[in-house]
C-alpha cells in the first residue's frame, strides 16, 4: 500500500519557469490537501480539496493552481516561480478509522534561484 | 493573529524528565485538535487526537481546554526517541510554527 506518493523530491527552478508537483494516493480518499513549510515554521495550506473536481483555496494560494479530475490524483502548478516559493512542500490526504487522520507524502523540496 | 500558536522552543530535557507542550488557538468554532510528530525534514506523523475530556496514548496525554482556547500536550518519562519537533493542529488546517524537543541523554 503506497499511501501518498509525491514526486518529485527535489527540484531547482530558475525564476520565472513553471512546473506541476505531482501527488497521488491508493487509499480512495475524498479530502486532499497542499501545504509548503518555510524553514522553522509550521505548515501553511496552499490549496485543497474535498473530492473530484472540487478545490478551494487555502491560507497562501497565490502563485500556484490545483486540478483534481480523479479521486487519486491532486498535482499542484506552480506557473511563474519567484524565490518566495521556495519551500518544503507536502500533499496529504485525509483518511482513518475517524476520518480525520492526514497522511503525508514523503515532502518535495524545491528551491527557485 | 495567528490561527494556531505555540511556544517554538527549543525545549532540552534530560532523559526521564516530563515535559509539557502548550498551544493556543483563536478561532472558538474550531472543532477538532491534534497533536503531529516530525522529525527532521521528514513528514508529520499523528501523534494524537485530542479531546476534550482529555485522552492517554501511553506516555503521552493530551488536553483540550475550551473555555481558554488551549490544547496541551505532556510527555512522561522522556526518551531519547521523542527529540522531534511537536505541532498542534487545528481542523487539519491550521498548523502551530511547531515547538522543538531535544532529550538529552
Amino acid at each position: 500500500n503506497a499511501g501518498v506518493t509525491q514526486t518529485p523530491k527535489f527540484r531547482i527552478l530558475k525564476i520565472g519557469q513553471s512546473m506541476t508537483l505531482q501527488c497521488a494516493q491508493d487509499m480512495n480518499h475524498n479530502y486532499m490537501y497542499w501545504y509548503r513549510q518555510d524553514p522553522g515554521m509550521g505548515l501553511k495550506l496552499i490549496y485543497y480539496s474535498v473530492g473530484a473536481g472540487i478545490t478551494d483555496k487555502g491560507e497562501v494560494p497565490n502563485g500556484y493552481n490545483v486540478s483534481r479530475s480523479t479521486t487519486e490524483d491532486f498535482p499542484l502548478r506552480l506557473e511563474l516561480a519567484a524565490p518566495s516559493q521556495t519551500s518544503v512542500y507536502f500533499c496529504a490526504s485525509v483518511g482513518g478509522a475517524t476520518n480525520e487522520k492526514l497522511f503525508f507524502g514523503s515532502g518535495t523540496q524545491l528551491s527557485v534561484l | 493573529r495567528k490561527e494556531v500558536e505555540q511556544d517554538p522552543g527549543p525545549f532540552n530535557v534530560p532523559e526521564g524528565a516530563t515535559v509539557a507542550f502548550n498551544c493556543t488557538y483563536s478561532n472558538s468554532a474550531s472543532q477538532s485538535f491534534f497533536w503531529y510528530r516530525q522529525d527532521c525534514r521528514k513528514e508529520p506523523k499523528l501523534l494524537m487526537s485530542v479531546y476534550s475530556s482529555g485522552n492517554e496514548d501511553g506516555r503521552f496525554t493530551a488536553q483540550l481546554n475550551r473555555a481558554s482556547q488551549y490544547i496541551s500536550l505532556l510527555i512522561r518519562d522522556s526518551k531519547l526517541s521523542d527529540s522531534a519537533t511537536y505541532l498542534c493542529v487545528g481542523d487539519q488546517f491550521y498548523f502551530g510554527t511547531g515547538t522543538s524537543l531535544t532529550v538529552i541523554p
